[in-house]
């Protein structure tokens, strides 16, 4: 049991948009900053988005974050086959003093 | 260019113990905070222990705190994961990752090792 919330999967077709949710409380996503990792298959997770809206260095404008309150949101525009993979929220959570992902959503393009 | 190299995994009996290594370069090893993170097969991330630029915080999962000892040592440029008492449950890929700046974000990834606790 992860202790943010996202939704197991997701999917949509080429060229189109798709939001992931995560969800978490006050002391974890309320109270910091969201980053966003993406995982290709057989591959290490790599940074997507970090401060709830930053992207790094080399990371395509087609990706965003968002957060409002205890929740946050990735955003992929213009769906690409090879944005198939698995995608993570993380944090930190203030109260318990450990770091803390979701459960992880697999993206499927159809 | 950051490289991040972990080692030192491999099989393990129920109870039996491993180290972990991360050997980094490409970066300053001692300006930043490092974290271990790990993945059971078909599973998602599991955040396991992270360690303040100097070595003075540690910070550990609930599930592994008695049992790992997350260290480093900036003269060799090296972050260390000690596993006591390993249990089936610790069976994953343990990735090690730099923390820029804040604890809980991480910008580069080493591409793992497998630790297999079986009998």
């Amino acid at each position: 049991q992860s202790v943010l919330t996202q939704p197991p999967s997701v999917s949509a077709a080429p060229g189109q948009k798709v939001t992931i949710s995560c969800s978490g409380s006050s002391s974890n996503i309320g109270n910091n900053y969201v980053s966003w990792y993406q995982q290709l298959p057989g591959t290490a997770p790599k940074l997507l988005i970090y401060d709830n809206n930053k992207r790094p260095s080399g990371i395509p404008d087609r990706f965003s974050g968002s957060k409002s309150g205890t929740s946050a949101t990735l955003g992929i525009t213009g769906l690409q086959t090879g944005d198939e993979a698995d995608y993570y929220c993380g944090t930190w959570d203030s109260s318990l003093s450990v770091g803390v992902f979701g459960g992880g959503t697999k993206l499927t393009v159809l | 260019e950051v490289h991040l190299l972990e080692s030192g995994g491999g099989l393990v009996q129920p109870g039996g113990s491993l180290r972990l290594s991360c050997a980094a370069s490409g970066f300053t090893f001692s300006n930043y905070a490092m974290t271990w993170v790990r993945q059971a097969p078909g599973k998602g991330l599991e955040w396991v222990s992270a360690i303040r630029e100097s070595g003075d915080r540690t910070f550990y999962a609930d599930s592994v705190k008695g049992r790992f000892t997350i260290s480093r040592d900036n003269s060799k440029n090296t972050l260390y994961l000690q596993m006591n008492s390993l249990r089936a449950e610790d069976t994953a890929v343990y990735y090690c990752a730099k923390s820029p700046g804040r604890l809980g974000l991480f910008d580069f990834w080493g591409q793992g090792t497998l630790v297999t606790v079986s009998s």
